[in-house]
């Protein structure tokens, strides 16, 4: 699975957009960007995941640039509960290797 | 449903015990996965389960051992606990072929004294 590497600690404004940087240069073409967050001392919960196109769901949205080798999570409304560690990962989908190492993310913090 | 559930949530052993952590999920997931996370270190994968009856080594398996009888269980065991493993244990499961999504537990807080 190819590496990923993200900005240690960002801040946010409450009721402002969080944007959330992800580089994945060595990224192979069958290869899937995951986003998981994890609030403190609580297991870590998905967020969205994408191939090539941009998606959006309920919680956040996900923009992968056209070569793939970077990608954005906004999270459109940032409120103090959006306050965690949010980690980037890059695999492999439906494979049998199960692999999937969280590096350190991103802590986010979002202030009144 | 209630998820993916660990037991126990805290525990303190002493160097040389033995332990068994349980995790177990009811929403019918292929894949279960235990991972330890530590200060500065990120989640690390120390075993996986593609199904039921079948374990494979993650990035740090030594000092771990695991086993997968029934589908809905996934146990990680500790023959002879030594202090660097006092770490939070996060088990997870996730359908095969599929989303891949993970959905983790709550934690289990272990401390080896």
């Amino acid at each position: 699975d190819a590496k990923t590497t993200q900005p240690p600690s960002m801040d946010c404004a409450e009721g402002r957009a969080a944007n959330l940087p992800c580089n994945h240069s060595t990224i192979s073409g069958n290869e899937y960007v995951y986003w998981y967050r994890q609030i403190h001392s609580q297991g870590p919960q998905y967020i969205i995941h994408g191939l090539k196109n941009n998606e959006t769901n309920e919680m956040a949205s996900l923009i992968i640039t056209e070569d793939r080798k970077s990608s954005t999570l906004i999270l459109p409304h940032a409120t103090l509960r959006d306050t965690a560690v949010y980690y980037c990962i890059v695999r492999v989908k439906d494979t049998n290797a199960g692999k999937s190492t969280f590096g350190d993310g991103t802590t986010l913090t979002v202030k009144p | 449903n209630a998820g993916v559930t660990q037991t126990p949530k805290f525990r303190v052993l002493k160097t040389g015990q033995s332990m068994t952590l349980l995790c177990a999920q009811d929403m019918n997931h292929e894949y279960m996965y235990w991972y330890r996370q530590d200060p500065g270190m990120g989640l690390r994968l120390i075993h996986y389960s593609v199904g039921e009856g079948t374990t494979a080594k993650g990035e740090v398996p030594d000092g771990y051992n695991v086993s997968r009888l029934k589908k809905q269980n996934f146990l990680l065991g500790l023959e002879s606990a030594a202090p660097s493993q006092t770490s939070v244990y996060f088990c997870a499961s996730s359908y095969a072929y599929r989303t891949d999504t993970q959905y983790f537990g709550p934690g289990t807080r272990l401390t080896v004294l």
